[in-house]
């Protein structure tokens, strides 16, 4: 069994550019989350896909968008990027049939530093 | 909106019990969980709560309280590899799940 993976594992973006996150979900999971979170904080939830539609979003701006794909990996976007969207940006896996706990399973991560 | 508490660092010997507490503030509650995450590492799941009442996973247990929007998270017979952040999370109706700020566990020999 796969566990879920993220890439790049580091980025470094100047304000003002765009990037683009991807992450592959655990083998049999159909749905995706992702987090960002900052040094020290707990994860702050973005969104949410479950077959190819948002099923669900934090309180996050417009610039920030999502994908997935028919084989249930994911990518986030973030446009205009901004210094305080420098954080550790994490995916979660789980599958909305496997019971009431939501276990999610959480990617390594992307570290994300805008200059 | 969403908030939960917890705080913010607990220090305990090896071999001890600690317990650390989460209050939360929520809409549309269906349960509590318990992640840990290690520096440098992703939040693993622990355990889940959507009754009232204690769930014990060897050494691990979670108790919850919903009248009181109320639980903990507490560990025995504590290891040095226990040292590690633990967060509470709310599981609600939007398929959201909010996390608390985290509890710095630091386990000394």
């Amino acid at each position: 069994e796969t566990g879920v993976t993220q890439s790049p594992t580091h980025l470094i973006k100047t304000r003002g550019q765009q990037v683009t996150l991807r992450c592959s979900s655990q083998s049999g999971h159909n749905t995706v989350s992702w987090y960002q979170q900052a040094l020290g904080q707990g994860p702050q939830f973005i969104f949410q896909y479950y077959r190819e539609e948002e099923n669900g979003r934090g309180n996050f701006p417009p610039r920030f968008s999502g994908l997935q794909f028919p084989n249930y990996s994911s990518e986030l976007n973030v446009n205009a990027l901004e210094l305080d969207d420098s954080a550790l940006y994490l995916c979660a896996s789980s599958s909305l049939t496997s019971g009431p706990s939501n276990e999610q399973f959480f990617g390594p991560g992307t570290r994300l530093t805008v200059l | 909106g969403q908030s939960l508490e917890q705080p913010s660092e607990v220090t305990a010997v090896e071999g001890a019990i600690v317990q650390i507490n989460c209050t939360y503030q929520t809409s549309g509650f269906y349960g509590l969980s318990w992640y840990q995450q290690h520096d440098g590492g992703a939040p693993t799941f622990l355990s889940y709560n959507a009754l009232d009442g204690l769930e014990e996973t060897g050494r691990f247990s979670s108790f919850l309280s919903r009248s009181d929007s109320y639980g903990y998270l507490l560990l025995q017979e504590l290891q040095m590899k226990d040292s590690a952040s633990y967060f509470c999370a709310v599981f609600n109706a939007g398929n959201m799940l909010t996390f608390g700020g985290g509890t710095r566990l630091m386990v000394k020999p």
